[in-house]
């Protein structure tokens, strides 16, 4: 079965530092790859996404990511974080099948600490 | 443009009650979905359909039913409230299957309390 792995449920950065959140995912192909972020009470937004080509991706808000197919990754990154980018993040796998569906991660708490 | 739109936004309803959640679109999207969203857990797939008159189940179904009579339109029923269904719910919706951007857009989402 697909699966999408976020393993850090929260970080904490200082405002300036440089940022990481990892995302695994399982699937037999490479799936279509995904990055929304969440702020408080409202929708997902998409950051960015990866379909093909170029592993590394640039997104909106400065954000980029890098798909590494042997380690089944896809993470997200910014060298410098800025307080408003405190949000919640998700990755996501979109999987072409019959179903064609949509798998989400758990999500990955950002607090951007001055 | 408006995207996705839900409605309502926020409701309260008491055990065994029925309602329906809204959800239209007018980007001409084939796909269309239903996530919940709990704490801890991610955004999980209630329901989605990949075309008017197609519907099929997602992770989480039970005590939800969907429709999809036109491509705009893909409500979400709960038929008998539970207090487990106390969730943030968000419609979602791509143009799947085309060629282009296959990405999810998202509604603002409708946060529905049982008691």
């Amino acid at each position: 079965a697909q699966s999408v792995t976020q393993p850090d449920i929260h970080i904490t950065v200082s405002e300036g530092a440089s940022l990481e959140l990892r995302c695994n995912y399982s699937y037999g192909a490479t799936p279509y790859l995904f990055w929304y972020v969440q702020s408080p009470g409202q929708g997902l937004q998409l950051l960015l996404k990866y379909f093909s080509g170029d592993t590394l991706v640039q997104g909106i808000k400065g954000f980029e990511a890098e798909f590494k197919r042997s380690q089944s990754s896809f993470n997200l990154r910014k060298p410098s974080v800025h307080w408003s980018d405190a949000a919640e993040y998700f990755c996501a796998v979109g999987v072409k099948n019959t179903g064609n569906q949509f798998y989400f991660g758990t999500g990955t708490s950002l607090t951007v600490i001055p | 443009n408006a995207g996705v739109t839900q409605t309502p936004k926020f409701q309260v309803l008491k055990t065994g009650q029925s309602m329906t959640l809204q959800c239209a679109q007018d980007m001409n999207h084939e796909y269309m979905s239903w996530y919940r969203q709990d704490p801890g857990m991610g955004l999980r797939l209630i329901h989605y359909s990949v075309g008017a008159g197609i519907t099929d189940q997602g992770e989480v179904p039970n005590g939800y039913n969907v429709s999809r009579s036109t491509t705009e339109d893909f409500p979400l029923r709960l038929l008998s409230a539970a207090p487990s269904q106390t969730s943030v719910y968000f419609c979602a919706s791509s143009n799947w299957g085309r060629s282009g951007a296959n990405v999810l857009t998202f509604g603002a989402g409708s946060r529905l309390t049982v008691l």
